[in-house]
């Protein structure tokens, strides 16, 4: 069965920390990982990986896929309470349409 | 723009009642899904459409059903609304199989008393 682990659950930091989240996937086929980030409503797109040691970057976040140890990171450096939000990681296969969603992690940034 | 955009943002509906939750999505995505969110338990897939009147179950389709009748819309049905049933439902969309991105609408909170 297919699985996508997230961690931490959940978070909490001070504004200007740097933070690393986690996600680890076991998933037939895979094609390709993605990461979202949800506030109060819909997931918006954040980067979608699919080949090993190549970063994704976008101002603070930045994102890697490590296919031979099955995992990826995403790093927030200097965060704001703006970045407050549940980062989901989610894993597509080849043998299937649907995306294949990690818990989420829940980070807190305060002031 | 994609948009996928969803009937309601809150609904309360009695327990055993029918109930219908729309998603209409305006960019010709082939591909659509409905999921739900549930604190500590993530989004999970209820069903999913691959074409017009195609369908396909998810992970927990137990107690609901879907529809497509036309290809910018896909409804999820509750035949009869049950308080475990209370969540928050997400609709999805993309343009076919392949590493494309699903574009989310902004979520139905459907409570069940």
């Amino acid at each position: 069965e297919d699985k996508v682990v997230q961690s931490p659950l959940s978070l909490v930091v001070h504004e200007g920390d740097t933070v690393t989240l986690n996600c680890s996937y076991e998933v037939t086929n895979f094609r390709s990982l993605l990461w979202y980030k949800q506030e109060k409503k819909a997931p918006t797109f954040l980067f979608m990986l699919t080949s090993s040691g190549i970063e994704k970057k976008s101002g603070r976040l930045s994102s890697i896929l490590d296919k031979k140890e099955l995992s990826s990171i995403l790093n927030i450096t200097a965060t704001q309470t703006g970045d407050s939000a549940i980062y989901l990681c989610a894993v597509e296969s080849n043998s299937g349409y649907a995306l294949n969603f990690g818990k989420g992690t829940s980070l807190l940034v305060t002031p | 723009d994609v948009k996928v955009t969803q009937s309601s943002r809150y609904l309360v509906k009695r327990t055993g009642e029918k109930v219908f939750l729309e998603c209409v999505q305006d960019m010709d995505h082939e591909n659509m899904f409905w999921y739900r969110q549930d604190p500590g338990l993530g989004l999970r897939l209820i069903y999913f459409s691959y074409d017009v009147k195609m369908k396909e179950k998810g992970d927990i389709p137990e107690g609901y059903s879907v529809s497509r009748e036309k290809k910018e819309r896909f409804s999820l049905i509750l035949e009869s609304a049950s308080t475990n049933q209370t969540s928050m439902y997400l609709c999805a969309s993309t343009p076919g199989q392949g590493s494309y991105e699903q574009y989310f609408g902004p979520g139905t909170r459907l409570t069940v008393t």
